[in-house]
């Protein structure tokens, strides 16, 4: 079974902290992405990577960073986090696009900025 | 109009129950589609995973795909109270990226 594993469940941070939220997917996936969750708007990709080294912006980039030095980890970073940025991270990972390529979930991160 | 429109709910059904759980898409592009389980306070876990038109079945679920009319069903035999949760559709097209989502529909299986 893949396993996608974010490193905190619950994270509280301050307006204008940096934030890092970290994931680790164990099934050797080419791609890893982020999103936030938010009720009414559903999933909104931030960034994804198709590569180690590689990033594409996604649909809501702005204030949000990324990196994947190995191919196993991909960290979103808040560069100076604000209230608006209160949400559910979710980190998610899939193979080459193919047929057998569903994205795979981790159980997310409950962010709230105060 | 978004690429995936499912219905919110909430959906409140008795225990046992058949429940059916719609979204319709827009892209003809769509080629793969998915349904996720998601509890509260969880990420989003894949129930079924379909490829182009016609029937999957998975126990007491079958994903169901009708590519003339856009519309993608999910099909719940004996719903238990366990199946109490936010089911969210997906697609995409192979090659890309991108994996559009509906907003999910909230069930609740009723003891």
């Amino acid at each position: 079974d893949v396993k996608v594993t974010q490193s905190s469940r619950y994270l509280v941070k301050r307006t204008g902290e940096k934030v890092f939220l970290e994931c680790v997917q164990d099934m050797d996936h080419e791609n890893m992405f982020w999103y936030r969750q938010d009720p009414g708007l559903g999933l909104r990709l931030i960034y994804f990577s198709y590569d180690v080294k590689m990033k594409e912006k996604g649909d809501i980039p702005e204030g949000y960073s990324v990196s994947r030095e190995k191919k196993e980890r991909f960290s979103l970073i808040l560069e100076s986090a604000s209230t608006n940025q209160t949400s559910m991270y979710l980190c998610a990972s899939s193979s080459v696009p193919s047929y057998n390529s569903p994205l795979h979930f981790g159980n997310g991160t409950r962010l709230t900025v105060t | 109009q978004k690429e995936v429109e499912q219905d919110p709910g909430p959906l409140s059904v008795p225990e046992g129950a058949i429940v059916s759980l719609n979204c319709t898409y827009s892209n003809s592009a769509f080629q793969y589609f998915m349904w996720y389980r998601q509890y509260s306070r969880k990420g989003p876990e894949l129930l079924m995973y379909t490829y182009s038109s016609g029937n999957k079945e998975d126990g007491r679920f079958t994903a169901q795909v009708d590519k003339s009319s856009k519309y993608i069903s999910l099909f719940i035999r004996d719903s238990q109270p366990s199946d109490s949760a936010t089911y969210l559709c997906a697609s995409f097209t192979s090659g890309t990226y991108k994996y559009i989502f509906g907003t999910g529909t909230r069930l609740k299986v009723l003891a």
